[in-house]
């Protein structure tokens, strides 16, 4: 148990539907990140949040929004779905170090498995 | 992000040294090597990283050769449930994100 909890675990939905996923990042992590994985696309990276700030900005679509709320939990909010959109979506926690940066471990959520028909 | 190559198989029988080879020939000077594995569609879980040294800890050993072109992960007695897709990630010290290739998948064999 990596101490990141990620709901819901399955989602099912239509395309052109909106869809929330939320992340609570372990006790004392201010860093959150996304990650989509695909089949045919491996891990992506989406978006960095820490403590509340977007800090970087990966392959995110325009449809695809992110926040991180002042109790650090972080949302991914997926709209407008197509069939392409289905994927395991992760996220995962970690400490910063002084600067800013990985101190070199992400702690990744077991996942949302979106499906999209 | 430095590019690394992994090969994109492996075999390992049960017990045995499991060694995972990672090219990073464009690594610079400030960029770490991480090693990440992902049991099959759970979140990928940290093993280990390092810079220049060696570095061992409960779950493996992280070889760094002198010229940090290469190195290989040692799983030292594998078994079943190390059965993963394995990643070797170089990132700098001021990264923010961590980029995941295509990975080695390691099969460990009864």
């Amino acid at each position: 148990d990596s101490g990141v909890t990620q709901t819901p675990k399955h989602l099912i939905t239509a395309t052109g539907q909106r869809v929330t996923l939320r992340c609570s990042p372990r006790s004392g992590d201010l860093s959150v990140y996304w990650y989509q994985q695909s089949l045919d696309q491996g891990l992506q990276f989406l978006i960095q949040y820490y403590n509340g700030e977007e800090r970087a900005k990966g392959n995110i679509l325009e449809r695809f929004s992110a926040q991180q709320f002042p109790d650090l939990h972080s949302e991914l909010n997926l709209s407008s779905l197509e069939l392409g959109d289905s994927a395991l979506y992760f996220c995962a926690s970690s400490v910063e170090g002084s600067g800013g940066h990985l101190t070199g471990e992400l702690f990744f959520g077991e996942g949302s498995r979106l499906t999209v028909l | 992000d430095a590019k690394t190559t992994q090969p994109p198989s492996m075999d390992c029988a049960e017990g045995r040294a499991a060694n995972l080879p990672c090219n990073h020939s464009t690594i610079s000077g400030n960029e770490y090597v991480y090693w990440y594995r992902q049991i099959h569609s759970q979140g990928p879980q940290y093993i280990i990283h390092g810079l220049k040294n060696n570095e061992t800890n409960e779950m493996a050993s992280l070889i760094i050769t002198e010229d940090r072109k290469s190195s290989t992960l040692i799983l030292p007695h594998a078994t079943l449930r190390d059965t993963a897709v394995y990643y070797c990630i170089g990132a700098s010290g001021s990264a923010r994100q961590l980029t995941f290739g295509s990975g080695t998948q390691l099969t460990v064999l009864p």
